[in-house]
C-alpha cells in the first residue's frame, strides 16, 4: 500500500511570508502528527490531529498551525516565516492516536528553506 | 530540558564488527521505547522497540537492551553492514506524553568497509 505522501519536497521562502504543507496518510490511518526537525536536534512534535481534532500540542508559537480533513489528509501552515524556521518538516501516520505502542510511519519530508 | 538523550553524534564501526548505540532517559515513567532509522533525504523508519517491563528484544541483526535502574538503553548490530549506515534515533513514550514520542538527536552511525 502506497505509504505516507509529503507536498512539497522542497521549497525556498522569504522572512515574513507563509508556507502550507501537505500530508496524505497511508490509506486507513487516522492520526497524523508534524514534526520538524533542524541539524543536531531530534525531531520536535508539533501537533497531532485524528478525526478531524487536534489531539495533541508540541511546544511552539502560534504561526504554527495545522488541520486535518474528513480524508485524514493534513496540512500544516507557518506564518510570517523566520530564519529559524528552515528545516526538515516530517508527517508520520498511525492507525490509532498517540503512539503508545510507537509505531510511526514517516513520509519524506518537506524542506523548507527561509531567506 | 532533554528527557531523552543520545549523547553521542556520531560512530564509526568497522563492517562485520558490532555497533552499540546508547541512549539515555531521565523519566523513569516512560513505558515503551523504540528505535528508528533516517537515511538521508527520507523519513525516519522504524526499526525495533521495547516494552519497560522487558530488560532484552532481538530481531535479527537487532538487539535492543533496556537496563531500568540506569534508565538506559542500547541498540545492538551485530554484524553491522554498509547498509546501516544512517542516523539512529532512540524515542520513549509514556501517558505523562500523551503517548507522544520524546525523541533524542539522533547518532550518525558509519559503516567501514
Amino acid at each position: 500500500k502506497a505509504g505516507v505522501t509529503q507536498t512539497p519536497r522542497y521549497l525556498i521562502k522569504t522572512r515574513g511570508q507563509q508556507v502550507t504543507l501537505s500530508c496524505s496518510p497511508i490509506s486507513g490511518h487516522r492520526s497524523v502528527s508534524w514534526y520538524q526537525q533542524t541539524p543536531g536536534q531530534g525531531l520536535q512534535f508539533l501537533f497531532e490531529y485524528f478525526s478531524e481534532t487536534q489531539r495533541n500540542k508540541g511546544n511552539f508559537p502560534g504561526r504554527f498551525s495545522g488541520r486535518q480533513f474528513s480524508n485524514s489528509r493534513s496540512e500544516m501552515n507557518v506564518s510570517t516565516l523566520e530564519l529559524g524556521d528552515s528545516a526538515l518538516y516530517l508527517c508520520a501516520s498511525s492507525l490509532f492516536q498517540g503512539s503508545s505502542t510507537g509505531e510511526l510511519f514517516f513520509g519524506e519530508g518537506s524542506r523548507l528553506t527561509v531567506l | 530540558d532533554q528527557q531523552v538523550k543520545q549523547n553521542s553524534p556520531s560512530l564509526s564501526v568497522q563492517e562485520g564488527r558490532i555497533s552499540i548505540l546508547n541512549c539515555d532517559y531521565t523519566n523513569s515513567m516512560f513505558d515503551y521505547f523504540l528505535w528508528y532509522k533516517k537515511y538521508p533525504a527520507e523519513g525516519p523508519t522504524f526499526l525495533i522497540s521495547i516494552s519497560s517491563i522487558k530488560d532484552k528484544n532481538e530481531d535479527g541483526r537487532f538487539t535492543v537492551f533496556l537496563n531500568k535502574s540506569a534508565k538506559h538503553l542500547s541498540l545492538h548490530i551485530v554484524p553491522s553492514q554498509p547498509g546501516d549506515s544512517a542516523v539512529y534515533f532512540c524515542a520513549a513514550t509514556a501517558s505523562f506524553s500523551n503517548y507522544q514520542l520524546i525523541w533524542g538527536a539522533g547518532t550518525k552511525l558509519i559503516i567501514k568497509p
